[in-house]
C-alpha cells in the first residue's frame, strides 16, 4: 500500500541553525501539506502546496519557513534559523485530486531545538 | 475562526468497555468532519469521516454522527480492544475556498487494559 514517508524521524539542532525536513508524498497525489504538533498541544496546519506553489499558509508559517518540491518526488520544509519554540513533531500529508479525499499522513519528524 | 474541542485525556478503559470521546466544533460554514487515529510510532490515519449533517461515519466498529444542531461529532465504540490503544484526533475541513486544510483538536489518548 502506498504511504507517505518522512526523514529523518528525529532531528536535533542548535538554535539558529537551518533544518530541512523531507517528505516523499504518495506518487500520484497533487496536494501536499505540512502540519506540526508541539508536545501536548494541537496539530496545527502550516502550509498547503499545489501546482508547484503555496496555496495557503497559516500565521505560523512566517518568513523563516519555506517549502519546495525540488524534484517531483520530494517535498521539503525548511526552517532557516530555528528557535526553541520550533521544537515539535512535523507531519507531512498528501492527497489526491478529488475534493475532500483522505489526507495521507507520514509518521512525522520530531524536531528538537537546543 | 474555526476550531475543534475534544475531551481531555488520557482515557483508560478495560477491554470490551464502551467508548465515547466527545468532540465539538465551531465553524461558520458547513465543514466536513473527521476522526484520525495515531498508533504508537506511526502517522495519523483516517478512521472515519462525515461530510454533511446527519451523516454517520463508521469503520472498524467505531462510529460518529455529524450533529449540526449540537455541533458535535462524538466518537463511539461498543466494545474496545487492547489494539485500539492510540491517540484519537477530531478534525474539520472547512469547504470555503480552502485546499481541504484540516483543523485538529488536541487529541485524546486511549489506553485499553486487558
Amino acid at each position: 500500500e502506498p504511504e507517505v514517508t518522512q526523514t529523518p524521524s528525529h532531528q536535533v539542532t542548535q538554535m539558529g541553525q537551518e533544518v530541512i525536513l523531507r517528505c516523499v508524498p504518495i506518487s500520484n497525489h497533487l496536494y501536499f501539506y505540512w502540519y506540526r504538533q508541539i508536545l501536548g498541544q494541537k496539530v496545527e496546519f502550516l502550509v498547503s502546496f499545489y501546482n508547484n506553489e503555496i496555496s495557503e499558509k497559516s500565521e505560523i508559517f512566517d518568513d523563516q519557513f519555506s517549502v519546495e518540491r525540488p524534484d517531483g518526488s520530494n517535498f521539503t520544509l525548511k526552517i532557516r534559523s530555528t528557535k526553541l519554540e520550533d521544537s515539535a513533531m512535523y507531519f507531512c500529508a498528501s492527497r489526491g485530486l478529488a475534493d475532500y479525499n483522505e489526507q495521507f499522513f507520514g509518521p512525522g519528524t520530531r524536531l528538537t531545538v537546543l | 475562526g474555526d476550531s475543534v474541542t475534544q475531551m481531555e485525556g488520557p482515557v483508560t478503559l478495560s477491554e470490551e468497555a464502551f467508548l465515547t470521546i466527545n468532540c465539538t466544533y465551531t465553524a461558520t460554514g458547513y465543514p466536513s468532519l473527521f476522526w484520525y487515529v495515531q498508533y504508537p510510532g506511526e502517522g495519523l490515519q483516517l478512521l472515519l469521516k462525515a461530510t454533511k449533517a446527519d451523516d454517520k461515519g463508521s469503520n472498524k466498529g467505531f462510529e460518529a454522527t455529524y450533529r449540526k444542531e449540537t455541533t458535535s461529532f462524538h466518537l463511539e465504540k461498543g466494545s474496545v480492544q487492547v489494539s485500539d490503544s492510540a491517540v484519537y484526533f477530531c478534525a474539520l475541513s472547512d469547504r470555503r475556498g480552502s485546499q481541504g486544510n484540516l483543523i485538529f483538536g488536541k487529541g485524546t489518548k486511549l489506553s485499553v487494559k486487558p
